[in-house]
């Protein structure tokens, strides 16, 4: 156990549709990061938040959108869902505020279908 | 950033010693080798890190040679719970800059009966 819980587990929407992922970060980390793993694209960083400020951003598209807040969670809103959104979500965090020099911890993942 | 070149996959079977090497010519000076291991469905989880020479811990070990031009991970005795992919990554350390950590294709290694 990773510490770093996700909900939901899985997910099944309809193209179209928005949804929202949370995460809760290890007891006592400040940094979240948010990644997309599809079977065609491996495991793709989509961004960071440190103490609930945008840290750094990755290939994450315009229909999605994330945010830390203040007791450190963070949510990532995906909306207008494609059916190419269907993947495993994975949020991490870290005690730092860069993942350089900290070990980042991941959570479960939450499984996204979109039909 | 230093790019990683590892291979795609590997097989081993139960017992066996597994080594994976690393390739990161471009590695800086404050950079650190650090690899995670996924099982299927599961998030990457943090095995090792190492700066030079040998690193030990109860799961792997790895060796980085003088010029830190490559490195290699070493498990010993694998079982068949090992089979997962290994990601080889160079992390700058030292500042604190954006870094965005990012994971390559990995090295998917199946442990055979």
């Amino acid at each position: 156990d990773s510490g770093v819980t996700q909900t939901p587990k899985h997910l099944i929407t309809a193209t179209g549709q928005r949804v929202t992922l949370r995460c809760s970060p290890r007891s006592g980390d400040l940094s979240v990061y948010w990644y997309q793993q599809s079977l065609d694209q491996g495991l793709q960083f989509l961004i960071q938040y440190y103490n609930g400020e945008e840290r750094a951003k990755g290939n994450i598209l315009e229909r999605f959108s994330a945010q830390q807040f203040p007791d450190l969670h963070s949510e990532l809103n995906l909306s207008s869902l494609e059916l190419g959104d269907s993947a495993l979500y994975f949020c991490a965090s870290s005690a730092g505020p860069s993942s350089s020099g900290n070990t980042i911890y991941f959570g479960e993942g939450s499984w996204l279908t979109v039909v | 950033l230093a790019k990683t070149t590892q291979p795609i996959s590997m097989d081993s079977y139960e017992g066996q010693e597994v080594n994976i090497t690393c390739s990161h010519n471009n590695i800086a000076t404050n950079d650190y080798i650090t690899w995670y291991q996924q099982f299927p469905s599961q998030g990457p989880r943090f095995i090792i890190q190492g700066y030079k020479t040998k690193v030990t811990n109860e799961v792997a070990s790895l060796f980085i040679p003088a010029d830190r031009k490559s490195s290699t991970l070493s498990l010993p005795r694998v079982s068949l719970s090992d089979t997962a992919v290994y990601y080889c990554l160079v992390v700058p350390t030292g500042r604190s800059n954006d870094y965005k950590l990012s994971f390559g294709a990995g090295t998917t290694v199946t442990v055979r009966a």
